[in-house]
């Protein structure tokens, strides 16, 4: 049973519009949540964070909002450039997991950012 | 700055099998993770060493083992392959075990085929 979900296997976004990547999680005992994106033959980048003490985490272009009630956080990016084509992956942890080692995964979602 | 090597980078074996995959921790981290990527799916953690001890356990067979050594590198060891064994298996770094905080840091991976 899927404890993280990205329902959508791909996106494709014009450039310089913005992209919208869900996630939902199952699991209410998940109190950190993170976005990785991944290229070909490379591994998995750490892009951004939020707690569940929060429900916005900016960093650049880069924003993640968590909805806890609806178990719910999306990752938006704008303006999206074709450099961020890429598959995102949404990662969540809880308080008995011990430190960011053990991670629950989605199965990702592969955007592209078309010129 | 090194960042996380693994090695090989790609490897063949045969149903049952041995096979042990290396990784070097990003520079002053001393903390690895492993995780099994299997085609279209996220990473699933297997298990993570700190102070050349395996601290937590994902939900992997007693076929999946590991070691750290004392210069903080890592080893995966999968003993009597099955096909089903057939991913891309990452290793990731991190300063410390224990706090939430801590970026994971990825290396490119192992792809093993079990033919």
């Amino acid at each position: 049973d899927q404890q993280v979900k990205q329902n959508s296997p791909s996106l494709s976004v014009q450039e310089g519009r913005i992209s919208i990547l869900n996630c939902d999680y199952t699991n209410s005992m998940f109190d950190y949540f993170l976005w990785y994106k991944k290229y070909p033959a490379e591994g998995p980048t750490f892009l951004i964070s939020i707690s569940s003490i929060k429900d916005k985490n900016e960093d650049g272009r880069f924003t993640v909002f968590l909805n806890k009630s609806a178990k719910h956080l999306s990752l938006h990016i704008v303006p999206s450039q074709p450099g961020d084509s890429a598959v995102y992956f949404c990662a969540a942890s809880a308080p008995y997991g011990g430190s960011q080692g053990n991670l629950i995964f989605g199965k990702g979602t592969k955007l592209s950012v078309k010129p | 700055d090194a960042g996380v090597t693994q090695s090989p980078t790609h490897l063949i074996k045969t149903r049952g099998q041995q096979v042990t995959l290396r990784c070097s921790p990003k520079s002053g981290h001393d903390t690895v993770s492993w995780y099994q990527q299997a085609l279209g799916q996220g990473p699933q953690f297997i298990f993570q060493y700190y102070e050349e001890e395996e601290r937590q356990r994902g939900n992997f067979p007693d076929r999946f083992s590991g070691h750290q050594f004392p210069n903080y590198s890592s080893e995966l060891n999968v003993n009597a392959l099955l096909l089903g064994d057939s991913a891309l298996y990452l290793c990731a770094s991190s300063l410390r075990w224990g706090l939430r905080d801590e970026k994971l840091f990825f290396g490119s991976g192992t792809q093993l085929s079990v033919l």
